[in-house]
C-alpha cells in the first residue's frame, strides 16, 4: 500500500536559519505532490503544488524540490520566522482513487527567537 | 471571499447516538472532498464528490458513515450508532476542479464519542 514519511516528527531551529523537511513515498508515482500548514485547531492550508515534470517551484520564502527517481520531495523555509512554528504535510495525488490526497503524518516545525 | 465552513465545531455523542455534520463549501467549487484526523496523524480521505456526484467513497469505513451533496453544493457527512473509534476531526476541503489543484480546508468538525 502507498506510503508517505515525513522525516521527522519534530523539527526545531533557530529563526534566521532554514528549514528542511522531507516526504519520502514508496508504491506509487503520484501525479503531483501537495505541501500543506496546519497550526493548532485549524484546517490546513494549501502552500505548493509541484508536479511530477517539475523539478522545483518557489513561492516568496518557500522552495519545494520534487524528485520522482528518489521518491522523494524536499521544502525549505528560508530566513526562518517564529511565525513559520506550525505542522507541514505533504499530500500526494492519488491518480487511481481519482482525486484523493493521501497526507503524511506531519513534521511539527519550531523556530526560536 | 468566504472560506469552507464547517457546523458544529465540536460535537459530543453518547456512543449509539447518530450524528450529522454538515459542510459550505467556497461557493463555485465543483469538487468536494470529507477526510478524518486522529490526533498526531495527517487527514485520511473518505469520501469526494464532484457536483452533488459521489466518485469515490472507497476511504469510508464503514457502512455506518454515509455522506451527500444532494444539490451540488453543501455536504452532509452522516455517522450511524456511533463508536468511541470514531472521535476524530471530521475535516471537509472544496476545489475548483478535480485533479492538480489545491484544496481548501474548513475549521473542522471534532467528534467526541462517549
Amino acid at each position: 500500500s502507498q506510503k508517505i514519511e515525513q522525516n521527522s516528527e519534530a523539527l526545531n531551529i533557530q529563526e534566521g536559519k532554514t528549514a528542511t523537511l522531507t516526504c519520502n513515498y514508496t508504491n506509487y508515482s503520484p501525479a503531483y505532490l501537495q505541501w500543506y500548514r496546519q497550526d493548532p485547531g485549524r484546517g490546513p492550508v494549501f502552500l505548493l503544488l509541484i508536479r511530477e515534470n517539475e523539478k522545483e517551484k518557489r513561492k516568496e520564502r518557500l522552495k519545494v524540490t520534487f524528485d520522482t527517481t528518489l521518491k522523494q520531495s524536499l521544502f525549505h523555509i528560508t530566513a526562518s520566522q517564529p511565525a513559520d512554528s506550525a505542522t507541514y504535510l505533504c499530500a500526494l495525488d492519488v491518480t487511481q482513487a481519482g482525486t484523493a490526497l493521501i497526507f503524511g503524518k506531519g513534521t511539527t516545525l519550531s523556530v526560536s527567537s | 471571499g468566504a472560506g469552507v465552513s464547517q457546523s458544529p465545531r465540536y460535537k459530543v455523542a453518547k456512543r449509539g447516538q447518530d450524528v450529522a455534520l454538515r459542510c459550505d463549501p467556497i461557493s463555485g467549487h465543483v469538487s468536494l472532498f470529507w477526510y478524518q484526523q486522529a490526533l498526531g496523524q495527517g487527514p485520511e480521505f473518505l469520501t469526494y464528490f464532484q457536483n452533488e456526484a459521489q466518485l469515490d467513497k472507497s476511504g469510508l469505513p464503514s457502512d455506518r458513515f454515509f455522506a451527500e451533496r444532494p444539490e451540488g453544493s453543501v455536504s452532509t457527512l452522516k455517522i450511524q450508532r456511533t463508536q468511541q473509534e470514531d472521535s476524530a476531526v471530521y475535516l471537509c476541503a472544496s476545489s475548483r476542479r478535480d485533479r492538480g489543484y489545491e484544496q481548501y480546508f474548513g475549521p473542522g468538525t471534532r467528534l467526541t464519542v462517549t
